[in-house]
């Protein structure tokens, strides 16, 4: 089994929709979880942190489901910018990060 | 004024060869990493240094050999290269310390390797 698995897509979506992303991850100890944001071929940037508690920043929503060892990404009214892949990230030590990339899910959103 | 930066951007290179990537960083960071990004998309951690200690050794082949000159630096030698070693290198860094976690990586442009 992946440590984190994502479903690869590709989401086709138009403007103004709202997708969901969700992931999972097998390490029951990982410490801490984020979302990053890769363009086609440039650098992963982090996209948001994910607490338990939940957080938003704009249009976009994350959770963290650590009983079921969950993670997901809600993005509200969809831009054409949104297009890109969204990796689910998570930190398997305490100390210094070991981040854990899932493959990544694909998001196209269309005009 | 660009934060992490790495050369070359692409590397086309013959198998066999002996070839290094550089990677530098303006952010004052403590911590730097390379990490590797297969044609599958999936990007895994190699190393990571903290003020010039290795810190995480994943299970790469011993023909990867980071070097740390300095906190700011963080290069990438690769011997006898091969044909799976194909792949993009991403170098980043990261204000955590051993005495400060932190949330962020940022990761340099790539540099996209080809062996032939």
């Amino acid at each position: 089994r992946k440590e984190v698995e994502q479903d690869p897509g590709p989401f086709n979506v138009p403007e103004g929709a709202t997708v969901a992303f969700n992931c999972t991850y097998s390490n029951s100890a990982s410490q801490s979880f984020f979302w990053y944001r890769q363009d086609c071929r440039k650098e992963p940037k982090l996209l948001m942190s994910v607490y338990s508690s939940g957080n938003e920043d704009g249009r976009f929503t994350a959770q963290l489901n650590r009983a079921s060892q969950y993670i997901s990404l809600l993005i509200r009214d969809s831009k054409l910018s949104d297009s890109a892949t969204y990796l689910c990230v998570v930190n398997m030590r305490t100390g210094f990060q070991k981040l854990v990339f899932g493959t990544g899910t694909r998001l196209l959103v269309s005009p | 004024d660009t934060a992490v930066s790495q050369t070359p951007k692409y590397l086309v290179t013959q198998m066999g060869n002996d070839k290094s990537i550089k990677c530098e960083q303006n952010l004052g960071h403590d911590t730097m990493y390379w990490y590797k990004q297969d044609s599958k998309k999936f990007l895994k951690i190699m190393f990571s240094y903290n003020n010039k200690e290795l810190i995480i050794n994943e299970t790469v082949p011993n023909r990867f050999s980071p070097k740390s000159p300095d906190k700011a630096h963080l290069n990438l030698h690769i011997n006898s290269l091969e044909l799976g070693d194909s792949a993009v290198y991403f170098c980043a860094s990261s204000q955590e310390s051993y005495f400060m976690s932190a949330d962020t990586q940022y990761f340099g442009p790539g540099t996209r390797l080809t062996v032939l």
